[in-house]
């Protein structure tokens, strides 16, 4: 059972366009969210976060949206860079007990420059 | 400085054999993990320590066996390989609670021939 999903494996975008990437999930009791850059070859590294009490969150070009009744998260890359290429995952977690991490199975996306 | 790092980067063994993951973090993390990304790219969590103590214990086959000595080594013994155990292996580490998520290693890629 595939709590969180990221329904789209691959996305291109031009370079300075914006680049969204979408994750659902079906857990109504996950109240954490985060987004993971991975690079080929290196382990995901942490991007941004966003707890369940808020609908947004910024950090430079990155920016999370979370529609909770949707159960729908996005990431926006805004202006999208060729480094940005890389690997998107989306995790999930209950914020008690273990803070087991629920990953989707990423977005491949691809800056043209 | 690698703060969380694995070896063997690259594992290829036959069926049958034993093999062992080495991780080991320098972050002064509490808490140490385990995942497999399997050839569906899904990012599994196996097992997780905190302190040295079990945390959390997904449904893996008793094959599998952590072992943490210390709370800054967590390693992970495979007994009779499968084909099936194919995959790359991550190990993690985070503080209690992790809400900035987790570090990851780079993975160790087990091919079992």
């Amino acid at each position: 059972d595939q709590q969180v999903k990221q329904n789209s494996p691959s996305l291109s975008v031009q370079e300075g366009r914006i680049s969204i990437l979408n994750c659902d999930y079906t857990n109504s009791m996950f109240d954490y969210f985060l987004w993971y850059k991975k690079y080929p070859a290196e382990g995901p590294t942490f991007l941004i976060s966003i707890s369940s009490i808020k609908d947004k969150n910024e950090d430079g070009r990155f920016t999370v949206f979370l529609n909770k009744s949707a159960k729908h998260l996005s990431l926006h890359i805004v202006p999208s860079q060729p480094g940005d290429s890389a690997v998107y995952f989306c995790a999930a977690s209950v914020t008690s007990g273990t803070y087991k991490y629920i990953f989707g199975t990423g977005t491949r996306l691809k800056v043209l420059a | 400085d690698t703060a969380v790092s694995q070896t063997p980067k690259y594992l290829v063994t036959q069926m049958g054999n034993d093999k062992s993951i080495k991780c080991e973090q320098n972050l002064g993390h509490d808490t140490m993990y385990w995942y497999k990304q399997d050839s569906k790219k899904f990012l599994k969590i196996m097992f997780s320590y905190n302190n040295k103590e079990l945390i959390i214990n997904e449904t893996v086959p008793n094959r599998f066996s952590p072992k943490s000595p210390d709370k800054a080594h967590l390693n992970l013994h495979i007994n009779s390989l499968e084909l099936g155990d194919s995959a790359v292996y991550f190990c993690a580490s985070s503080p209690l609670p992790p809400i900035y998520g987790y570090t990851f290693g780079s993975g160790t890629r087990l091919t079992v021939v």
